[in-house]
């Protein structure tokens, strides 16, 4: 079957401009997850979905950053008054439950000029 | 707070041999479970292996095992009979229990020689 699809690969964008990144998890896969992966680091989290809800918010940085999940499927990461520090590659991935394993997307690459 | 520590930046291994890739980590939860992730350079994470922490045995599947040593609260992967494909960015990561995310470490190059 389709693996979990993230849209756009890559966006470049100038600072101060409003970006959306979407995530499309695996049909089925309550579990919804975004990270935020630098050069040469692992991921680093950012937020959870159980279903509609934001389950654990707690990775996001600041309240730039937002996301939702209004019908427990597509996912959209919105980031607000972009700045250079917020380029990064998002990575969206998906889980049958929240004890299964994850499985992640290619990735949006952000690039804040 | 969960920490994982991967202390190997680059790692080099022969074609045809195998190679360990260190993780330790810190939890006070007794309940957890611990992933390895392969990053070849298109960017994809792909899950390889996962250990729980009452797992009685190591896991392995296929050329892969985890090396769990609870005590120790490490989690190393072996990789058997290495081959080109293997050339990549692994990762550790844990999830303790009641929790959704997981937290990585920084992750081992990993570079296989013909």
């Amino acid at each position: 079957g389709a693996g979990v699809s993230q849209t756009p690969s890559n966006k470049v964008t100038e600072k101060g401009k409003y970006v959306e990144l979407r995530c499309d998890p695996i049909s089925g896969h309550t579990a919804l997850y975004w990270y935020r992966q630098s050069l040469g680091q692992g991921p680093e989290f950012l937020i959870y979905f159980q279903g509609t809800g934001a389950a654990d918010d707690s990775g996001l940085p600041n309240d730039r950053f937002f996301a939702v999940r209004p019908e427990g499927s597509v996912s959209t990461l919105k980031i607000q008054r972009t700045e250079r520090g917020d380029s990064a590659v998002y990575l969206c991935a998906s889980s049958l439950s929240r004890t299964n394993e994850q499985f992640f997307g290619p990735g949006t690459r952000l690039t804040v000029l | 707070a969960q920490k994982i520590t991967q202390t190997q930046p680059g790692m080099f291994v022969q074609e045809k041999e195998a190679v360990t890739l260190d993780c330790t980590y810190d939890t006070s939860d007794p309940s957890y479970g611990l992933f390895w992730y392969k990053q070849p350079s298109s960017g994809e994470m792909i899950f390889l292996i996962y250990q729980g922490s009452y797992d009685q045995q190591n896991a392995t599947e296929g050329r892969y095992s985890l090396n769990f040593q609870k005590a120790r609260k490490s989690a190393n992967l072996v990789i058997s009979a290495s081959q080109l494909g293997d050339s990549a960015m692994y990762f550790c990561a844990m999830r303790e229990s009641g929790a959704g995310k997981s937290t990585f470490g920084d992750g081992t190059t990993l570079t296989v020689k013909p």
